[in-house]
């Protein structure tokens, strides 16, 4: 079978550094997203990675290891309002999309 | 702006009464997705259009059909909801389906079934 798997919840404090881990099997490989979903919204996109190594993108950054099937999304200077639910996603040989059930990240003062 | 519109953003509905939901979008892409999406799940894809070419998942229920009248609109039917079919339901687009194409999501419509 096909799946995504990430840690359920994680807390972490305003001004610090977070980084949630994705880990994925899937028939093929076409690029691994990351988005954001805020509590009652729908996702919103961060990132895409297609290529191993890492791609920085203002106070989020994402990493891709295709040979460990493995990535990871990091949060710095991280922000009240980061507080959402972070899903990631592969994009299998049939270019479906495979989602992760999400990491809900609590940010505390 | 360009964007994915959903109506109607809450919809209650009763035990075996039908629903449909709607979702447009400005992007001009080819390829519109619903997904349906519980609480603290991955959001399950139900169906998508490229252009006029319907694909349907293999463990989507009877229940659920779809339609896409233009390039622009595209229907969710519940022909009988039941309990378990209270979600958040999305729709979404993209350009294409090729690797970098992202998804761009509307805001959803969250289904209540009495």
């Amino acid at each position: 079978g096909q799946n995504i798997d990430q840690p359920t919840e994680m807390t972490a404090t305003e001004g610090a550094i977070v980084q949630i881990n994705c880990t994925y099997q899937t028939s093929g490989f076409n690029g691994l997203f990351w988005y954001q979903q805020h509590a009652g919204e729908a996702p919103t996109f961060l990132s895409y990675n297609v290529l191993d190594g890492l791609e920085e993108k203002g106070r989020f950054s994402s990493f891709l290891s295709r040979s460990k099937g493995y990535s990871y999304l990091l949060l710095k200077e991280l922000q009240m309002k980061d507080s959402a639910s972070y899903l990631c996603a592969v994009k299998n040989s049939n270019y479906q999309l495979i989602w992760g059930a999400g990491t809900k990240l609590i940010i505390k003062p | 702006d360009a964007m994915v519109i959903q109506n109607p953003r809450y919809q209650v509905t009763q035990f075996g009464k039908p629903v449909t939901l709607s979702c447009s979008q400005t992007l001009n892409h080819n390829v519109m997705y619903w997904y349906q999406q519980k609480s603290s799940q991955a959001p399950k894809l139900l169906f998508h259009y490229y252009d006029k070419d319907f694909n349907n998942e293999a463990d989507t229920p009877d229940n659920f059909q779809s339609r896409r009248p233009n390039t622009s609109f595209c229907f969710l039917d519940i022909r009988s909801p039941g309990l378990g079919d209270a979600a958040m339901y999305l729709c979404a687009t993209s350009i294409g389906t090729s690797g970098s194409n992202e998804q761009f999501f509307g805001p959803g419509t969250r289904l209540t079934v009495l």
